[in-house]
């Protein structure tokens, strides 16, 4: 079965560091692009930045750009998506998702989700 | 780059048709065919329903359709069911970023 599992829910305080992961299986995970997605509180989703495990290019979204890391570990078929100083403003939950012929296809594939929550 | 622009929400009787449009520029859907439409129920994943602007992936029930005129794509759900209640996002390539952009959902409401 071809499947993204993400990590658990994470709690934290503004300011610290954080490192949620998205691991594949089923599927050649160097083959296909693997994308990042937040959904806040109530709202819609957002592209944040999409990564080729093969070679790992990345590409941010601007507004995402300087502000979170996407990478992987292609020996062990993981997809990351950290930070490294967290804001109230970046609780919500965060979904990746395999992209089938980027830009052609689609997210064809959905993690989980994982539910950041960032309060003093 | 803006947001694919979405009704916020459209509504229908059991077994009816509705249409939910999602318009962009010439730099996202009128450039190219790469539009993608999602379900997502609440509190869940979302699904992927139409890729490449009017296919759909194995499974997908062929009540859903989409389509693609000039910088607005459509979905489309026919005999409207229960279970069709969500909220739909779609979105295209755009060149302006290299990558994804996604409309702002729309909310389908079965009376």
């Amino acid at each position: 079965e071809v499947q993204l599992v993400q990590s658990g829910a994470e709690v934290k305080k503004p300011g610290e560091s954080l490192k949620i992961s998205c691991k594949g299986s089923g599927y050649s995970f160097t083959s296909y692009w693997i994308g990042w997605v937040r959904q806040m509180p109530g709202k819609g989703l957002e592209w944040m930045g999409i990564i080729y495990p093969g070679d790992s290019d990345t590409r941010y979204r601007p507004s995402f750009q300087g502000q979170v890391t996407i990478s992987a570990d292609k020996s062990i078929s993981t997809a990351y998506l950290q930070w490294s100083s967290l804001k109230a403003s970046d609780t919500a939950m965060y979904y990746c998702a395999r992209h089938s012929a980027f830009p052609q296809g689609a997210f064809d594939i959905w993690g989980q989700g994982t539910m950041v929550t960032v309060s003093s | 780059q803006s947001a694919l622009t979405q009704p916020a929400s459209v509504s229908g009787s059991p077994g009816q048709s509705i249409t939910i449009s999602c318009t962009g520029t010439s730099s996202d859907i009128g450039a190219y065919n790469y539009v993608s439409w999602y379900q997502q129920h609440p509190g869940k994943a979302p699904k992927l329903m139409i890729y490449d602007v009017t296919n759909r992936p194995s499974g997908v029930s062929n009540r859903f359709s989409g389509s693609k005129s000039g910088n607005t794509a459509s979905l489309t759900i026919s005999g409207l069911q229960a279970e069709d209640e969500a909220d739909y996002y779609c979105t295209s390539y755009t060149t302006s970023i290299a990558l994804g952009v996604f409309g702002g959902g729309t909310k389908l409401t079965v009376l």
